[in-house]
C-alpha cells in the first residue's frame, strides 16, 4: 500500500522559512518522480514543483520560482520542500504526491500558515 | 499556460441520481486530462487518468470521456460517499500540471 506522510508544517512569519518532508513507503520511491501540491484557504488545488527519479531534473511553478527548492534522498525514501521568503499568499496545505503521468497518491497533507 | 474552467461549481444530485461535470481546456491537451475527488480533511483521490481511464480501486460508476478541449466526469447513480469536489488537472505540459476550479457536488 502506497503511504505518503507529510511533515513538517506550521506557523511563520512573512519573509521566514520552513522545510517540509513526505516520508514515503510502499512503492519503489527510486523509479518514481514526485510533486508537491497545495491548496490555500478556500481555493482550489495548485501544483508547486516536482522533481524527477533520480532528483537531477526540477520543476516549478512560477508563483514559487526562486524562492522553493525541491529535493529528495533516495537513501531515506524522503521528499523535502525548502520553503524560503514566504508570504501571506503561500499560506495552504501542502501535499506530497507520487508522480507518473499524473498526480498518482496524495499524502494527506501538513499546514502551513504565514502570519505574523 | 493551459487554463483549465469547470461547470457548473456546484451540482445538487439526489442519492441514486446521474451527475454529470465538464471540464473545458483553453488549448487542447488530447488525452492527458485527470478527475480528483476531494473531500475535507482527506488526500485527494484520482479518479481517471487518460480522460477515461479508472485508476485502481475506482468504481464502474464513475466514467470519463472526451478529447482535446472538451471533457466530461459522469458518477452514474450517486451514494453517499461520493458527495465531494471534483477537479479536473491537464497533464499535456508534463510536469506543469494545472487544475480547474473545482465542482462542488452536493446533496439536494
Amino acid at each position: 500500500e502506497v503511504q505518503l506522510l507529510e511533515s513538517g508544517g506550521g506557523l511563520v512569519q512573512p519573509g521566514g522559512s520552513l522545510r517540509l518532508s513526505c516520508a514515503a513507503s510502499g512503492f519503489t520511491f527510486t523509479s518514481n518522480a514526485m510533486s508537491w501540491a497545495r491548496q490555500a484557504p478556500g481555493k482550489g488545488l495548485e501544483w508547486v514543483s516536482t522533481i524527477s527519479d533520480s532528483g537531477g531534473s526540477t520543476y516549478y511553478a512560477d508563483s514559487v520560482r526562486g524562492r522553493f527548492s525541491i529535493s529528495r534522498d533516495n537513501s531515506k525514501n524522503t521528499l523535502y520542500l525548502q520553503m524560503s521568503s514566504l508570504r501571506a499568499e503561500d499560506t495552504a496545505v501542502y501535499y506530497c504526491s507520487k508522480t507518473t503521468g499524473t498526480l498518482e497518491y496524495w499524502g494527506q497533507g501538513t499546514l502551513v500558515t504565514v502570519s505574523s | 499556460e493551459i487554463v483549465m474552467t469547470q461547470s457548473p461549481a456546484t451540482l445538487s444530485v439526489s442519492p441514486g441520481e446521474r451527475a454529470t461535470l465538464s471540464c473545458r481546456a483553453s488549448q487542447g491537451v488530447s488525452s492527458n486530462l485527470a478527475w480528483y475527488q476531494h473531500k475535507p480533511g482527506q488526500a485527494p483521490r484520482l479518479l481517471i487518468y487518460g480522460a477515461s481511464i479508472r485508476a485502481t480501486g475506482i468504481p464502474a460508476r464513475f466514467s470519463g470521456s472526451g478529447s482535446g478541449t472538451e471533457f466530461t466526469l459522469t458518477i452514474s447513480s450517486l451514494q453517499s460517499e461520493d458527495f465531494a469536489v471534483y477537479y479536473c488537472q491537464q497533464y499535456n505540459n508534463w510536469p506543469s500540471f494545472t487544475f480547474g476550479p473545482g465542482t462542488k457536488v452536493d446533496i439536494k
